[in-house]
């Protein structure tokens, strides 16, 4: 029942390297958020971007949406070994307070 | 505190028992949702109380699974003659909006074992 569906479901690279993660949706929503989830601290929220948003940057993460597609885009740059985690996109829909999550990408980054 | 707190971390249970998770969220926040995960997957929506009053209970799977929270702080997750697909992790998140999912803080959530 989960609608954002995550690509790629894992993604491993080295320290320094660039790491991007996909997210599609199915239905129309107020915004989109991003969390990261790791066994020491759980689920972190980073980033939202609104439905009338196109992009927003935080520090080394860039997030794009695309409401015509449905999809959004996590950019994490010059990655580093603690950036390893599992990665969710979640969305808020307009007809309520239920936020949905996706499966989660997990990223590896290797020092 | 300064964080969402849940209790307990851990929680075995025999299949037929009840539990009854605990939340209590950051003070002052509004919004509190308690989420399902299960291993390997994202969290599933259960139910959301805005204060006291729970306003989306649709993600409940089961007549097993209760939520209050009547003092409009802490909440409490009740789940009635467990089974073995019960089994996740149950998190907490609480939010300074009204209904609006901004920036919500989870709790480091309650891992539930059922034999």
């Amino acid at each position: 029942s989960q609608q954002g569906e995550e690509d790629p479901q894992a993604l491993s690279i080295q320290e320094g390297e660039n790491a991007t993660m996909n997210c599609s949706y199915k239905t129309s929503i107020n915004n989109l958020q991003w969390y990261r989830q790791n066994s020491g601290r759980g689920l972190v929220h980073l980033i939202l971007i609104r439905s009338n948003e196109r992009e927003k940057h935080s520090g080394r993460l860039r997030v794009t949406l695309d409401t015509s597609k449905k999809s959004s885009s996590l950019l994490i740059t010059a990655s580093r070994a603690a950036d390893t985690a599992s990665y969710f996109c979640a969305t808020q829909g307009t007809g309520g307070f239920k936020t949905i999550f996706g499966a989660g990408t997990r990223l590896f980054v290797k020092a | 505190g300064a964080g969402v707190s849940q209790s307990p971390r851990y929680k075995v249970a025999k299949r037929g028992q009840d539990v009854a998770l605990r939340c209590d969220p950051i003070s002052g926040h509004v919004s509190l949702f308690w989420y399902q995960q299960a291993l390997g997957q994202g969290p599933e929506f259960l139910t959301y109380f805005q204060n006291e009053a729970q306003l989306d209970k649709s993600g409940l799977p089961s007549d097993r699974f209760f939520a209050e929270r009547p003092e409009g702080s802490v909440s409490t997750l009740k789940i009635q003659r467990t089974q073995q697909e019960d089994s996740a992790v149950y998190l907490c998140a609480s939010s300074r909006g009204q209904g609006a999912f901004v920036e919500a803080f989870f709790g480091q959530g309650t891992r539930l074992t059922v034999v």
